[in-house]
């Protein structure tokens, strides 16, 4: 169920800004992950962290595992049109997995 | 995506009908989850399947909604009678071992 705290819930900003997106929780997660989810379409996998303090760049996104194990975030650099879409953290331990609530990135040309 | 295919994309259906949505993953996975989404409540797990064996059910929301996998390759949701508070995207998803959750495009369901 969704039990993350993911902020902020949505964010307009133009062509070429960078973006910032967290997730916190109260428990402990042992993975986070962050999907992005496009119109009609299933969540797709960006990044996976597995490490406490882990820092994972996928081209121009950037994740990390926070040290306490319940937080994380998602940078994105140098924002383009196709970054629009809804964007998930989800924290995971063992077979439970919990998801944020989702930010909405609309990105201006 | 080619790893789970699910269908129908849309269903639109009359309260009181009996709904049925259809997974096929593809081999090799071990996990396969059931998951609804809504804007008021984002995505919920409905259950999961280990080895095609129903292993937590306790998301589903009530005795309408029923799961089965009868193999590794197949799964169906089914709701019935299904009503208009229903109407969600729901999606199938399945893990390798421990590996992140890959998910299907999701059947989107509207109730009349």
């Amino acid at each position: 169920g969704q039990q993350l705290n993911q902020s902020p819930q949505s964010m307009f900003i133009q062509e070429g800004e960078d973006v910032s997106m967290n997730c916190t929780s109260s428990s402990i997660f042992n993975t986070w992950l962050w999907y992005k989810q496009d119109p009609g379409e299933g969540p797709v996998l960006l990044i996976a962290l597995y490490k406490a303090g882990e820092l994972t760049s996928n081209g121009r996104l950037t994740a990390q595992f926070g040290i306490t194990r319940k937080d994380s975030f998602l940078n994105i650099s140098a924002s383009i049109p196709s970054d629009v879409g809804i964007y998930f953290c989800a924290g995971q331990f063992n077979n439970d997995m919990r998801f944020g609530a989702g930010t909405r990135l609309t990105v201006k040309p | 995506d080619a790893g789970v295919i699910q269908s129908p994309r849309h269903e639109v259906t009359e309260m009181g009908q009996e709904v049925t949505l259809r997974c096929k993953p593809i081999s090799g996975h071990d996990y396969l989850f059931w998951y609804r989404q809504t804007m008021m409540r984002g995505l919920e797990l409905l259950i999961y399947f280990n080895n095609n064996v129903p292993i937590d059910d306790s998301g589903m929301p009530e005795d309408r909604f029923s799961a089965k996998m009868p193999n590794a390759s197949f799964s169906t949701l089914k709701i019935q009678p299904s009503e208009p508070r229903d109407s969600a995207v729901y999606f199938c998803a399945i893990r390798i071992s421990s590996s992140p959750l890959h998910f299907g495009n999701g059947t989107r369901l509207t109730v009349t």
